[in-house]
């Protein structure tokens, strides 16, 4: 069965620290997708990344990070120098298969980070 | 750059009555997914279409049905509303290619149905 996992229900920082958001994942599946979303105080879901179980890359974007490691079946997010508009609850997503296109999200139960000035 | 879609933003009803959610995909996005998420809760998959035709089906109750028109938007109803069907319903649609796989979702910004 699919699981995902954060295990961090509520992170406080103060501004400019770096914070770290785990997820631990489950699957059977050889191949699938791991996605993080982000979902303000004003409700949206608005997406970070997607990565698939082939590529294992570390990835970087602006004040962004992501670490996958299959081995331990984790894919942590990282914000570098924190700011207070990264104030969110972040959801870790995972898709199994390839076919098709038409993969349900299974999500974890979010981590609410709160970055306060 | 055009997103997902969704009406009404808000909505209230009594219980027992009848609500239509409505989204309207990103142009040339095949499939659409309905997400329901509660309060304090995270988003749980409801049901999904690709190319009009239902193609997978999640937590979804009996008294709820949907489905994906001819111009690939998708309407979800929902019939005898109770007080716990009270959440935010999200669309979101994605596309799918042989050259590129399947792509990730994009949410709308969803519908909050109150029930009182």
């Amino acid at each position: 069965a699919q699981k995902v996992t954060q295990a961090q229900t509520e992170i406080s920082v103060v501004e400019k620290e770096d914070v770290t958001l785990d997820c631990v994942y489950e699957t059977r599946d050889t191949t699938y997708y791991l996605f993080w979303y982000k979902q303000p105080p004003s409700g949206e879901l608005v997406f970070l990344i997607r990565r698939n179980s082939f590529d294992e890359q570390n990835e970087i974007s602006g004040r962004y990070s992501w670490n996958f490691q299959k081995s331990t079946s984790s894919f942590n997010f990282t914000i570098t120098a924190s700011q207070v508009v990264d104030s969110a609850v972040y959801f870790c997503a995972l898709s199994e298969g390839v076919s098709g296109g038409y993969n349900k999200l299974i999500f974890g139960a979010g981590t609410r980070l709160a970055v306060h000035p | 750059a055009a997103g997902v879609i969704q009406s009404p933003r808000h909505l209230i009803k009594e219980k027992r009555e009848t609500a239509t959610l409505k989204c309207y995909p990103i142009p040339r996005h095949d499939t659409v997914y309905w997400y329901q998420q509660g309060p304090g809760q995270d988003p749980q998959f409801l049901i999904s279409f690709y190319e009009k035709m239902q193609s997978d089906k999640g937590s979804i109750p009996d008294r709820f049905s949907a489905q994906q028109f001819s111009d690939y938007h998708s309407e979800l109803n929902m019939s005898s509303l109770e007080l716990g069907d009270s959440a935010l319903y999200f669309c979101a649609s994605s596309s799918y290619s042989l050259a590129g796989g399947y792509n990730e979702q994009f949410f709308g910004p969803g519908t909050r149905l109150t029930v009182l």
